[in-house]
């Protein structure tokens, strides 16, 4: 079974420039998360879908950080303006629909490496 | 009251050692715990899991310990090995809803020398 695919892996880009993440989840995965992991933190979920609608995008900055999940399958990021605060990695997780015991395994790909000079 | 607290920040064990990382939560309504391990470049990948309703759960060299009253838990590796060198994170989510929401702790970079 393939994983959570993303790229690019890395990006650097100009304080107030644009980027976009993409992301292919597992499968048949239902739920799609983006995280965003500051260097020594632990991810933080930014964004997730179930399908193609919003569940939770409490924690995104919406006046800079937009995501999409078209036709229920691959999402994008994308920031717009970067700032030098946005320099982190962003993840992607997929999860299937949760069976009847409700628990949540979430399944990473390896993320996106994000410099804001 | 949706944080969840970790530590060490930081772990070096000698091979072979009992490796020990804790957390704390406060939000009561949490109850799936599961512990994930992160090598470098890597995403995430989950290690093992716990419900509050067991004390304990153990897959081979790794053991969680729970105890509700204390809303603590914690991660155990015996017979820690150079491999295991990694950082690990605890969670915690609460199960069934819309959301299904990992919080995550703010890591533990474990180093087991040879």
């Amino acid at each position: 079974e393939a994983g959570v695919a993303q790229s690019p892996r890395y990006k650097i880009i100009e304080k107030r420039q644009s980027v976009a993440f993409w992301c292919n989840p597992i499968s048949g995965h239902a739920t799609l998360y983006w995280y965003q992991q500051i260097l020594g933190q632990g991810p933080k979920l930014l964004i997730q879908f179930q399908n193609n609608g919003v569940v939770d995008d409490s924690q995104l900055p919406k006046d800079r950080f937009s995501a999409e999940r078209l036709k229920g399958v691959d999402s994008t990021l994308k920031i717009q303006p970067a700032k030098l605060e946005d320099s982190a990695v962003y993840l992607c997780a997929s999860s299937p629909k949760a069976g009847t015991s409700g628990y949540n395994e979430q399944f990473f790909g390896p993320g996106t490496r994000l410099t804001v000079l | 009251q949706q944080q969840v607290k970790q530590s060490p920040q930081s772990l070096i064990v000698q091979k072979g050692g009992i490796s020990i990382i804790n957390c704390a939560y406060e939000n009561t309504a949490f109850d799936y715990f599961p512990w994930y391990q992160q090598f470098p470049g890597k995403g995430p990948a989950l290690l093992i899991a716990i419900r509050p309703d067991v004390s304990e759960k153990k897959e081979g060299r790794f053991t969680i310990s729970f105890n509700k009253s204390a809303k603590q838990f914690s991660l155990h590796i015996m017979d820690s090995q150079p491999g295991d060198s990694a950082t690990y994170f605890c969670a915690a989510s609460i199960r069934g809803g819309a959301t299904n929401k990992l919080i995550f702790g703010t890591g533990t970079l474990l180093a087991v020398q040879p």
